[in-house]
């Protein structure tokens, strides 16, 4: 499955498919990435980072792109699991101009149906 | 290591009082971000600060809230005067100083205020 951020914040999928999350920022300055999970009722949680002098990077079932030319982000979860239930964001930050400061898009929820 | 920590988890308040949440950061952490989220809504920046210094508050409400984070103890995000629209949950969030090898923002659990 496949969302396209703002415009389908809810991506549903069944339990062991892959799923694709995406994001476009809005800063073309941007050089550092982070995507952060948060499931209802807790804060954001870590899950994977990629800064702009890369386009790909991969953890653990997760794979995070980065197409810096019209400025998209998207987060695949392999295997998708239902623990991996929740709201995922992705945000942006602009270290190298001095701004330390992630800037949040609105966040896609991820339903994952076993 | 204990993470982030962020208290109380919920705060209830009457219009017109005050409220004050606290934010503890990670060790080794020397910065800390605020951030406001509705419900269904992403998180909106608020402040950033260091010890007995604010950075950034261009996301800060120019009337009734302030925020410190002095030499010794927690950072303070206080809003005055609560009304309705401050009902949210607050997120602080802790780094290590900007410039070392892992920017590592990390989130606390937040604090649900309800302004009744």
């Amino acid at each position: 499955g496949e969302s396209v951020g703002l415009h389908l914040p809810t991506l549903s999928v069944q339990e062991g498919d892959n799923s694709i999350i995406n994001c476009a920022y809005s800063n073309s300055a941007s050089d550092y990435f982070i995507w952060y999970k948060q499931e209802s009722g807790k804060g954001p949680q870590f899950i994977i980072d990629i800064r702009s002098n890369m386009d790909k990077r991969q953890g653990q079932r997760v794979t995070v792109l980065l197409n810096k030319t019209v400025k998209h982000l998207s987060l695949q979860i392999a295997a998708t699991q239902p623990g991996d239930s929740a709201v995922y964001f992705c945000a942006e930050t602009e270290v190298s101009g001095g701004s330390y400061i992630p800037t949040f898009g609105r966040g896609t929820s991820l339903i994952v149906h076993p | 290591n204990a993470g982030v920590m962020q208290n109380p988890r919920h705060l209830v308040r009457r219009r017109g009082q005050e409220a004050r949440l606290r934010c503890s950061p990670m060790k080794g952490h020397s910065h800390v971000y605020w951030y406001r989220q509705l419900p269904e809504e992403g998180l909106k920046f608020m402040v950033y600060l260091q010890k007995e210094n604010i950075i950034d508050e261009s996301g800060m409400p120019k009337e009734r809230f302030s925020a410190e984070f002095p030499k010794e103890g927690p950072s303070i995000l206080r809003i005055q005067q609560v009304v309705r629209g401050d009902s949210a949950a607050y997120f602080c969030a802790s780094s290590p100083p900007p410039g070392t090898s892992n920017y590592g923002y990390t989130f606390g659990s937040g604090t649900r205020l309800t302004v009744v």
